[in-house]
C-alpha cells in the first residue's frame, strides 16, 4: 500500500512570492496535518483536517492557509514567502477515531527553499 | 501548554552498545498520548510506537525498548545491540488527549531531536 505522498520533493522560490504544497495520505486515512521542520529543530503543528473541516491551527500567521479535498488530499498554501518559510514541510495521515490518537504517519516532506 | 524536552542534542556510541534517549514531558491533560518517531537522513518520520497515559508498562520489540513513568513524566527509549542502521535523528512527541470526543485537533508536540551516530 502506498505512504502518504508529497508533491514537490523540492522547490525554490524567491521572497514575496506563494507557494503550494501538496499531499495524499494513505488510502483510508481521513485526517491530514502540516507541520514545518525548520533544520535541526522538531516539526511545529500548523495545521490539522478531518473530513474537510479545519480540526486545528498552530502558531502560524494567516499568510499560511491549507485546504482539504473530497478525496482527502490536502494543499498547504504559504503566501508572502519569507526567508524563515525556508524548511522541509511535512504532511501526515491518521485514521480518526472518537476514543484514541491514531498514529500519524508521515511522507517524504517538501523541501522549500527561499532564495 | 504541552511541552517535550529531549537534553541529549547528540549521541555517539559504537556498534553493539546499548543506548538510552531520554525524554521527559509536561502536559496538563489527564489523557494523552506519547510517541518515538524516527527521521533518517532520507527525512521521512517513521513512527516507532504509541503509548496512552493509562499504560504505563514498559514495551520491548526486538532491540526497541521503552519506559514510561507517569511519576517522572518521562518516557525513555532504550536500543540494545546497536547497529550502524539505527544511525538518525530520533524524535518524542506528545498529543493531549482532551480533544478526542470534541473532535478537536490531536496535533502532536515534538521535542527538538536526538542525533544518534553508531559507529561501526
Amino acid at each position: 500500500d502506498a505512504g502518504v505522498t508529497q508533491s514537490p520533493t523540492h522547490l525554490i522560490k524567491t521572497r514575496g512570492q506563494h507557494v503550494t504544497l501538496r499531499c495524499s495520505p494513505i488510502s483510508g486515512h481521513k485526517s491530514v496535518s502540516w507541520y514545518q521542520q525548520v533544520l535541526g529543530q522538531g516539526p511545529q503543528f500548523i495545521f490539522q483536517y478531518y473530513e474537510k473541516e479545519e480540526r486545528g491551527r498552530g502558531n502560524f500567521p494567516d499568510r499560511f492557509s491549507a485546504r482539504q479535498f473530497p478525496n482527502y488530499s490536502s494543499e498547504l498554501n504559504v503566501n508572502a514567502l519569507l526567508l524563515g518559510d525556508s524548511a522541509l514541510y511535512l504532511c501526515a495521515s491518521s485514521f480518526w477515531t472518537g476514543r484514541s490518537n491514531q498514529p500519524q504517519h508521515f511522507g517524504d516532506g517538501t523541501r522549500l527553499s527561499i532564495l | 501548554a504541552q511541552k517535550v524536552t529531549q537534553a541529549q542534542t547528540e549521541i555517539s556510541v559504537v556498534e553493539k552498545e546499548d543506548v538510552t534517549l531520554d525524554c521527559v514531558y509536561e502536559t496538563r491533560d489527564t489523557t494523552y498520548y506519547l510517541f518515538w518517531y524516527k527521521q533518517p537522513p532520507s527525512g521521512e518520520l517513521v513512527f516507532l510506537i504509541r503509548r496512552n497515559s493509562f499504560d504505563e508498562q514498559n514495551e520491548i520489540s526486538g532491540r526497541y525498548s521503552w519506559n514510561f513513568q507517569k511519576s517522572t513524566s518521562s518516557f525513555n527509549f532504550t536500543i540494545t545491540a546497536s547497529q550502524v542502521v539505527d544511525s538518525a535523528v530520533y524524535f518524542c512527541a506528545l498529543s493531549g488527549g482532551s480533544g478526542i470526543s470534541s473532535g478537536s485537533a490531536r496535533q502532536l508536540t515534538f521535542g527538538s531531536g536526538t542525533q544518534l551516530t553508531v559507529l561501526p
